[in-house]
């Protein structure tokens, strides 16, 4: 099974400064179709998941333009170029490649607070 | 708008059984695969199961394979998921969620499965 290893697990940050969030997985999430499918999602408090970023860099409709998403391979990047007060909340990387089986792992998510 | 309505958590013991609805409108039910995805209270997400759009195919996470059964009727636009023998590190808000592409687009509210005696 992939294992999906997110980084650091708390980021305390200053509003207006940049995040950056690591989502490493135990084997290639290359697919055989070409594509990687590593996504992003934000969970608000009280909120449920939101996807933020669709295989690696594609953002969501709706989704800011200061997220983006970059990686390849087993390493992948969710940026926040500028902290805003909304984006409070934990972020989870999810990987889709390894299907069928079926089986979509999360990452254990990262808690992003305001300093 | 989509909108997925979850309903049937309850407060349930050990070694019981409970069965959970999701209601799906504002899309062409049977045309998506779709999941269950739960979150225990305080911990991350956890990946449950997922049936494919025609019904045909189920998957289900190690952890609840042979205990839980996930169906749809596609006249009622509807998702269900049966679970027997539940244990207490099934306690969680379980979510309906909408399959894109090998991610998951949209998510449900989530109902709530409390198993304690």
């Amino acid at each position: 099974d992939v294992v999906v290893t997110q980084s650091p697990l708390s980021l305390p940050v200053t509003l207006g400064q940049p995040a950056s969030i690591s989502c490493r997985s135990s084997q290639s999430l290359l697919h055989g179709d070409g594509n990687t499918y590593l996504n992003w999602y934000q969970q608000r408090p009280g909120q449920s998941p939101r996807l933020l970023i669709y295989k690696v860099s594609n953002r969501e409709s709706g989704v800011p333009d200061r997220f983006s998403g970059s990686g390849s391979g087993t390493e992948f990047t969710l940026k926040i170029s500028r902290v805003e007060a909304e984006d409070v909340g934990i972020y989870y990387c999810m990987q889709g490649t390894q299907w069928p089986p079926g089986m979509y792992t999360f990452g254990q998510g990262t808690k992003l607070e305001i300093k | 708008e989509v909108q997925l309505v979850e309903s049937g958590g309850a407060v349930v013991q050990p070694g019981g059984a409970l069965r959970l609805s999701c209601a799906a409108s504002g899309f062409t039910f049977d045309e998506y695969a779709m999941h269950w995805v739960r979150q225990a209270p305080g911990k991350g997400l956890e990946w449950v199961s997922l049936i494919t759009w025609d019904g045909d195919s189920t998957f289900y996470a190690d952890y609840v394979k042979g205990r839980f059964t996930i169906s749809r009727d596609n006249r009622k636009n509807s998702l269900y998921l049966q679970m027997h023998s539940l244990r207490a590190d099934d306690t969680a808000l379980y979510y309906c969620a909408k399959e894109r592409d090998r991610s998951i687009l949209k998510w449900g509210q989530g109902t709530l499965v409390t198993v304690s005696s």
